[in-house]
């Protein structure tokens, strides 16, 4: 059984077009999150959200929109992609602050 | 602003070599801490994590991490590595009071060699 699945697995597109990552769950966790790997492998948090409220915001551009449409889905919008968006972008979920479970993430490459 | 910082950015060992990965935060309130592993091309996989008790913890694979409050580490260890032990390392560590906002070190990329 798939615990965090992310989709598509790898996303190839143009600068300024739209496109959007989508995240599920099926552990009942409450809190979701966006991670962006760059490629030297660094990780950061981008979004959090417990029961589809926004908890963390970590001054990530507006192009950036994340949407949870219910707990067990959180959804990655991006507008306007630049050639620095290109990463590898990981979803996680963890019940509160206990133990957080990774996704198999999602290439974006901006062309 | 708390940081992370894991002392090695590459290790490159042979098998049966024992290993040892430093990592030191910066918070001085509680946390919780964590070591995950990224096998190349895959997703983060915890290995251990630490929340309180017995400041020694055993995770999966052999691999085992000392809490050392008074030094601000978390070090990893492993007495004999194989070669599907290549991968990168990930330290990480969430301040009990910060909703699971999980802060990562730069990782550290170790290679076994056969």
């Amino acid at each position: 059984d798939t615990a965090v699945s992310q989709t598509p697995k790898y996303l190839v597109t143009q600068m300024g077009n739209d496109k959007s990552i989508k995240c599920e769950q099926n552990l009942g966790h409450d809190t979701m999150y966006w991670y962006k790997q760059d490629s030297k492998k660094f990780l950061k948090i981008m979004f959090s959200y417990n029961n589809k409220e926004l908890i963390i915001n970590e001054t990530v551009p507006n192009r950036f929109s994340p949407k949870s449409p219910d707990k067990a889905h959180l959804n990655l919008h991006i507008n306007s992609l630049e050639l620095g968006d290109s990463a590898v972008y990981f979803c996680a979920s963890s019940p509160n602050t206990d133990t957080q479970y990774f996704g198999p993430g999602t290439r974006l490459t901006v062309l | 602003a708390q940081s992370v910082s894991q002392h090695n950015h590459h290790v490159i060992l042979s098998e049966a070599a024992s290993l040892e990965l430093g990592c030191n935060y910066s918070y001085g309130g509680t946390v919780n801490l964590f070591w995950y592993v990224q096998y190349p091309g895959q997703h983060l996989q915890l290995l251990l994590k630490y929340f309180s008790g017995d400041p020694l913890v055993k995770g999966i694979k052999g691999f085992e991490a000392e809490f050392i409050k008074s030094k601000f580490s978390f070090n990893l260890r492993k007495p004999s590595v194989q070669w599907s032990d290549t991968a990168e390392y990930f330290c990480a560590v969430i301040r009990t009071d910060s909703w699971g906002k999980l802060q990562f070190g730069a990782g550290t990329q170790v290679v076994v060699t056969p």
